[in-house]
């Protein structure tokens, strides 16, 4: 597809069962980002990858969450063990990441997830 | 805790007014951009303004960008109701990561 694309585009899961969410990123984008959105709140940083490698996990808020990237392309976010703060809206986004610095990123529709 | 952070966090005006929304960050950037965001979801890219860069334009969007007081301001001339959204900045640092931070965004009502 043109653009990035992520699903679900709703989860409703009960608490303690683990999750995956699934990230497609514009082909040819190197870099990959995931951020977590409660309601009403800024963009919280999760992780991002460049290519298959992850240099920066520091976001992830414990280690229930994980995040993989094969083949420089679709990513998945798994939450294990899910928690009720773990609902909100988990965004993706991708770029060409290039020497000076960032370009535009391009984000998916997100995926809402509930946790009851 | 965030690069970015924006004020003001919520801005209410009349349509045909400007509305300027500000953003501060914390370390030295290779570049700033603005996003735009509605109803909660996908966020939309505005305009990206280097750190060698001083303003910006793009239709009724001016950017500045002030590195030396680590400060950007967007401005939206002429608003329109359609103008409605939360608006962020996100910056990357310059230590060759391509690690893309957002603040905490401004929600702007622009009231018909």
């Amino acid at each position: 597809g043109a653009g990035v694309s992520q699903s679900p585009s709703n989860k409703v899961t009960e608490k303690g069962k683990d999750v995956e969410l699934r990230c497609d990123p514009i082909s040819g984008h190197t870099a990959l980002y995931w951020y977590r959105q409660s309601l009403g709140q800024g963009l919280e940083f999760l992780i991002y990858f460049q290519g298959n490698s992850a240099p920066d996990k520091s976001g992830l808020p414990s280690d229930r969450f994980s995040a993989e990237r094969t083949g420089g392309s679709v990513s998945t976010l798994t939450i294990q063990r899910t928690q009720q703060e773990d609902s909100a809206v988990y965004l993706c986004a991708s770029s060409l990441a290039q020497q000076g610095g960032n370009t535009e990123a391009f984000f998916g529709q997100g995926t809402r997830l509930t946790v009851v | 805790s965030q690069q970015g952070e924006e004020d003001p966090q919520a801005l209410s005006i009349q349509e045909g007014e400007n509305a300027t929304m500000n953003c501060s960050y914390k370390t030295s950037i290779n570049n700033l951009q603005w996003y735009r965001q509605n109803s909660g979801r996908g966020l939309v890219h505005l305009i990206l303004i280097r750190s060698n860069e001083r303003e910006k334009h793009s239709g009724r969007l001016r950017v500045t960008l002030d590195t030396s007081k680590k400060s950007s301001s967007l401005l939206i001339t002429a608003s329109r109701a359609a103008d409605t959204a939360s608006y962020f900045c996100a910056t990357d640092k310059e230590d060759s990561s391509y690690k893309l931070i957002f603040g905490s965004g401004t929600r702007l009502l622009v009231r018909p």
